[in-house]
């Protein structure tokens, strides 16, 4: 199993409260990765960094933000959480390599349900 | 804009039975990578088997195996002897130059005792 942790697993909480997702990873990869998924649905790319200080968004759109700090972690906030946020978050890493094509390790995943 | 398409929503096997899941994607890139992962109820995303679209032969890896067809935009996972524990979604996944994974919606796979 890889070493990415997520936390909190679940979190059940009011509209209009700021969330920290926690992710860290300690395998030293260089890249990672926030998806999120519907239930029985497909994942969705919103956030990926490539290393340290660098962040970009992903194919959908999100409100949310991330920061990259330092290697191992890359939490993701949502300011002013909304019904629209309840979904799951999936956190991933990947090691750099020089072919550019290395598999992705994934966390447990948040499952995220603001009321 | 890479797809993927993965067309069976459910299926599902008797144990110690084959099974192949399908998915078919569409791209103008040569050199990518395809991925089958496997997420197990309210479990982690783990990644199954690993096909370099530059390699004719057909990975495997145990009891899993793929049937890549690089002309065709295929990549079918077949899953030999089948068990209790392989009882998951399945989602077909591509890699390409931009390095950004994308998904197919998922083949939910239940294996009955």
């Amino acid at each position: 199993e890889a070493d990415i942790y997520q936390t909190p697993r679940y979190l059940v909480i009011g509209t209009g409260k700021k969330i920290t997702l926690e992710c860290s990873q300690t395998m030293g990869h260089d890249k990672m990765y926030w998806y999120q998924q519907d239930p029985g649905m497909e994942l969705h790319l919103i956030h990926y960094s490539y290393g340290v200080n660098s962040t970009e968004k992903g194919d959908l759109s999100s409100e949310s933000t991330v920061s990259r700090i330092r290697t191992e972690h890359f939490p993701l906030t949502l300011e002013s959480a909304r019904p629209s946020h309840t979904s799951q978050y999936l956190c991933a890493s990947s090691e750099h390599s020089s072919n550019g094509y290395q598999p992705q390790h994934f966390g447990d995943g948040t499952r995220l349900s603001i009321l | 804009a890479q797809t993927v398409t993965q067309s069976q929503p459910e299926m599902s096997v008797q144990e110690a039975e084959t099974v192949t899941l399908s998915c078919t994607y569409d791209t103008s890139e040569n050199n990518y990578y395809l991925f089958w992962y496997k997420q197990p109820p309210s479990r982690q995303m783990i990644l199954v088997i690993r096909q370099e679209a530059y390699k004719q032969q057909n990975a495997t890896e145990n009891r899993f195996s793929v049937n890549f067809q690089k002309a065709a935009k295929s990549f079918s996972l077949k899953i030999s002897d089948s068990q209790l524990g392989d009882t998951a979604m399945y989602f077909c996944a591509f890699q390409g130059g931009s390095e950004k994974l994308v998904f197919g919606k998922g083949t939910k796979l239940t294996v009955n005792p």
